[in-house]
């Protein structure tokens, strides 16, 4: 109950497409769910992160939907360039952010000229 | 914005032998420290949970005297891999939170340490 499913494994998109990662929870007592970046090498950084009380949250380019009732959210980089070529993972959270991390399996970005 | 600092960033060193990784929070307070283990490829595993002030919370499966944690102050935790061997070799991960935070306390990730064991 604990899994958090995330798809597709790697993601091919053409320069200035959009890029669009999803994932789905079991535990309905997740009431976080932040998106991180991680480049080779590097740690995680946190791009966005949004909470169930609203179904979509945008940040410039980045953007999440999230179904409460699917228990899926998704990622949706707009205009996606070279630079967003990176790792992308989900994860879930309890207490509104003040639990343990679940995180998703990844999915490799790589966006092409 | 809060930065965590881990060092080193890679170590090589010989089965057997013992070594420390470092975690900071450097312009904030972490009361919560996380440290997890990356294989290629793969996505994050958590490994132990560490307040400061007590003794870690390890994840199932994680041996507690291998992987040490010790969070002795405010700012700083280590993870030291005892008697370490070739399969120990990963990318280790830390991450905090910070004190009085409220919610949605974002966790913010070091840089990771690249481990390998010969």
């Amino acid at each position: 109950q604990q899994q958090v499913k995330q798809s597709p494994q790697s993601l091919i998109v053409q320069k200035g497409g959009i890029s669009i990662i999803n994932c789905a929870y079991e535990n309905t007592a997740f009431d976080y769910f932040p998106w991180y970046q991680q480049f080779p090498g590097k740690g995680p950084a946190l791009l966005i992160a949004i909470r169930p009380d609203v179904s979509e949250k945008k940040e410039g380019r980045f953007t999440i939907s999230f179904n409460k009732s699917a228990k899926q959210f998704s990622l949706h980089i707009m205009d996606s360039q070279p630079g967003d070529s990176a790792t992308y993972f989900c994860a879930a959270s309890g207490s509104f952010g003040n639990e343990k991390l679940t995180f998703g399996t990844g999915t490799r970005l790589t966006i092409i000229p | 914005g809060a930065v965590v600092s881990q060092h080193p960033s890679w170590v090589i060193c010989k089965s057997g032998t013992s070594v420390k990784i470092e975690c900071r929070s450097l312009d904030f307070q972490a009361t919560t420290m996380f440290w997890y283990r990356q294989f290629p490829k793969q996505s994050l595993m958590l490994m132990a949970t560490s307040n400061e002030g007590s003794k870690a919370t390890y994840e199932q499966g994680v041996e507690k005297d291998k992987f040490l944690i010790n969070h002795a102050s405010l700012t700083l935790s280590t993870l030291t891999v005892t008697s370490a061997h070739p399969e120990d070799s990963s990318f280790y991960i830390c991450s905090a939170r910070g004190r009085d935070r409220g919610t949605n306390s974002p966790l913010h990730f070091g840089n990771g340490t690249r481990l390998t064991v010969t």
